[in-house]
């Protein structure tokens, strides 16, 4: 997996968009960027994923710049619950896919 | 959605005792699991890669010995943790891929070792 680099911590305000950003200015053709995020003292949750189009779910939304190099989760409208750590994994899936390297993430924390 | 159950979700052992930790699928078959380790305030390590009806494959420096792997079937892993120290309390935590190539994290184990 290319290593990715994010900011240690974040704060948002209830309701307002959390915006985290990713850098992965190594990642291979076929990599593809996974979010994840863990709540504490649980498994991680899959939250995202894409190769080169921005993607949106029901829970977020994923920029991934032209280049690749980087990406920016975006939690439209964050709640206390979305209180966790997040994490921006690069990764090739295919028969290899499950063998997350987790990095540090960001731990974002949304307030009141 | 699919489900991956981890059991137990805590468990507090003596030092030179052994510990399982089971994972399961439970609408799923899971041909692949995965096993991470996760000490307080750090990431998820990977420890190793469980295959069913097949020996497990271990992530550099972790001792296949002591972190015994069985997955017998398409639906349990179980990871054994044998002659436990106080340095093996961590967080465990279980990752399963279904046929679709999913993946589903179990909610993890919270092992200490007195």
């Amino acid at each position: 997996d290319a290593k990715t680099t994010q900011p240690p911590s974040m704060d948002c305000a209830e309701g307002r968009a959390a915006n985290l950003p990713c850098n992965h200015s190594t990642i291979s053709g076929n990599e593809y960027v996974y979010w994840y995020r863990q709540i504490h003292s649980q498994g991680p949750q899959y939250i995202i994923h894409g190769l080169k189009n921005n993607e949106t779910n029901e829970m977020a939304s994923l920029i991934i710049t032209e280049d690749r190099k980087s990406s920016t989760l975006i939690l439209p409208h964050a709640t206390l619950r979305d209180t966790a750590v997040y994490y921006c994994i690069a990764h090739a899936g295919g028969t290899s896919y499950g063998k997350l390297t987790f990095g540090q993430g960001t731990i974002l924390t949304v307030h009141p | 959605g699919a489900v991956v159950s981890q059991h137990p979700s805590r468990v507090i052992c003596k030092s030179g005792t052994s510990v399982k930790i089971e994972c399961r699928s439970l609408d799923f078959q899971a041909t692949t699991m995965f096993w991470y380790r996760q000490f307080p305030k750090q990431s998820l390590m990977l420890m190793a890669t469980s295959n069913e009806g097949s020996k497990a494959t271990y992530e550099q420096g972790v001792e296949k010995d002591k972190f015994l792997i069985n997955h017998a079937s398409l639906t349990l892993s179980t990871l054994t943790v044998t002659s436990a120290h106080p340095e093996d309390s961590s967080f465990y935590i279980c990752s399963a891929r279904d046929r679709n190539e999913k993946l589903f994290f179990g909610s993890g184990t919270q092992l200490s070792v007195l």
